[in-house]
């Protein structure tokens, strides 16, 4: 149990389009997820924390309208990058909260963006 | 600033040794400590956790030691497999379920 997807696992798009990235807890429902990023051989930095039917709080530092996020439901939040630019490249990795298992965080397996 | 220090980098063992790694932190509001292990492009998966109440947590050949009073934890990796090769990080919050601020990481390369 305690399963956490990513969709799309891989993307390449062209600068300047957006990309939207989905986040779903498969067995279980969570109020709050988190999205991060990593770039190569670092560590994984909290960009903003996903509560269900309420707007997302985004670390300092971290555009909120450059990244979009929607928690529509229970089970998804969802990650827009808009105006993709190369800089922008990076993997991304969602984690939903499993009340149920002592709030534990469960992570995605990650969406690797690639912005030509 | 960052809160949670992780070291060392990397690490070579070899197969059938003691992997340990350590990390400190600045914040004494923080009272959940997990350690994720992360493989090459996959999302990191959580492998123990620790709460300031205990000093140390054993969890097969995975054991964590936690010094409060020096705001230090560290893991050890006892009996060391070329499978154990991956990242890890250890992590930090406010209680579990707050979110997480993570360490540096550690690459484990263990030889056969």
């Amino acid at each position: 149990g305690a399963v956490v997807s990513q969709h799309p696992s891989r993307v390449i798009c062209k600068s300047g389009t957006s990309v939207k990235i989905e986040c779903r807890s498969l067995d279980f429902q969570a109020t709050t997820m988190f999205w991060y990023r990593q770039f190569p051989k670092q560590s994984l930095m909290l960009m903003a924390t996903s509560n269900e039917g309420s707007k997302a709080t985004y670390e300092q530092g971290v555009e909120k309208d450059k990244f979009l996020i929607n928690h529509a439901s229970l089970t998804l939040s969802t990650l827009t990058v808009t105006s993709a630019h190369p800089e922008d490249s990076s993997f991304y990795i969602c984690s939903a909260l499993s009340e149920v298992s002592y709030n534990e965080q469960f992570f995605g397996p990650g969406t690797r963006l690639t912005v030509l | 600033q960052q809160q949670v220090k992780q070291s060392p980098q990397s690490l070579i063992v070899q197969k059938g040794g003691i992997s340990i790694i350590n990390c400190a932190y600045e914040n004494t509001a923080f009272d959940y400590f997990p350690w994720y292990q992360q493989f090459p492009g996959k999302g990191p998966a959580l492998l123990i956790a620790i709460r300031p109440d205990v000093s140390e947590k054993k969890e097969g050949r995975f054991t964590i030691s936690f010094n409060k009073s020096a705001k230090q934890f560290s893991l050890h990796i006892m009996d060391s497999q070329p499978g154990d090769s991956a990242t890890y990080f250890c992590a930090a919050s406010r209680t579990a379920g707050n979110k997480l601020t993570f360490g540096g990481g550690t690459r484990v390369l263990v030889k056969p």
